[in-house]
């Protein structure tokens, strides 16, 4: 059974770098063919794709945060850890991390299975 | 960046009407395409990926379709629990980009 859960403050202040962490169980980062991503959504808005973390270490982000995203993991812990630096109140959402999986084993494509998600504000 | 529009971005049905939703990418995207449920305060849950392929657990009543741009998520009979938004979401290149969803409501 796939879990994951998100952990991390839920106020931050305006320049401040927000650090999230998700921990999983379930699945390990040193199966090939998988990965782990995050995804934001704005109260009342859509969903938007931050990036993510392959089993290889290869990593991808959405150039739209213009370089503030880090994703990192730690395989004997079950964690990968989001940095979002220079937080801005715009950045204000519910965070997701969630289990990618590929349509082949080389990629991910899409999110299986997601966790509950934390609400980050950003005000001063 | 790939852009995702949807189509349309509400609708009202009644419980047993067969309700379809199109999504369209701004380029050909092959079948790189899937859609997710979104109940309001739940979690999304992916129902269908590569275009056409029934996420484990999902019932059949959802299918989906197409190919290049536009691509359709289709439920054959609506039911009380299937009330939610639809995303769908493109992985043919990075940055993943997401539709701006689907509401379906009860008639």
């Amino acid at each position: 059974q796939i879990t994951l859960t998100e952990s991390g403050p839920s106020l931050v202040k305006p320049t401040q770098t927000l650090t999230l962490t998700c921990t999983f169980s379930g699945f390990s980062l040193r199966a090939s063919g998988v990965g782990v991503g995050w995804i934001r959504q704005p109260p009342g808005k859509g969903l938007e794709w931050l990036g993510h973390i392959f089993w290889d270490d290869d990593r991808r982000y959405n150039p739209s945060l213009e370089g503030r995203v880090t994703i990192t993991k730690d395989t004997s812990e079950n964690q990968v850890v989001l940095t979002v630096t220079d937080m801005d109140p715009e950045d204000t959402a519910t965070y997701y991390c969630a289990h990618g999986r590929g349509f082949s084993v080389t990629t991910v494509d899409y999110f299986d299975f997601w966790g509950q998600g934390t609400l980050v504000t950003v005000s001063s | 960046d790939i852009q995702m529009t949807q189509s349309p971005s509400s609708l009202s049905a009644s419980v047993g009407d067969r309700v379809t939703i199109t999504c369209r990418a701004s380029q050909t995207i092959g079948n790189y395409l899937t859609w997710y449920q979104q109940k309001p305060g739940k979690v999304p849950a992916v129902l269908i990926y590569a275009t056409s392929k029934l996420q484990s657990g999902v019932p059949s009543r959802f299918s989906g379709s197409g190919s290049g741009a536009d691509f359709t998520l289709t439920i054959s009979s609506l039911q009380p629990e299937d009330f939610a938004t639809f995303y769908c979401q493109q992985s043919y290149s990075h940055p993943f980009t997401f539709g701006p969803g689907t509401k379906v409501e009860i008639k």
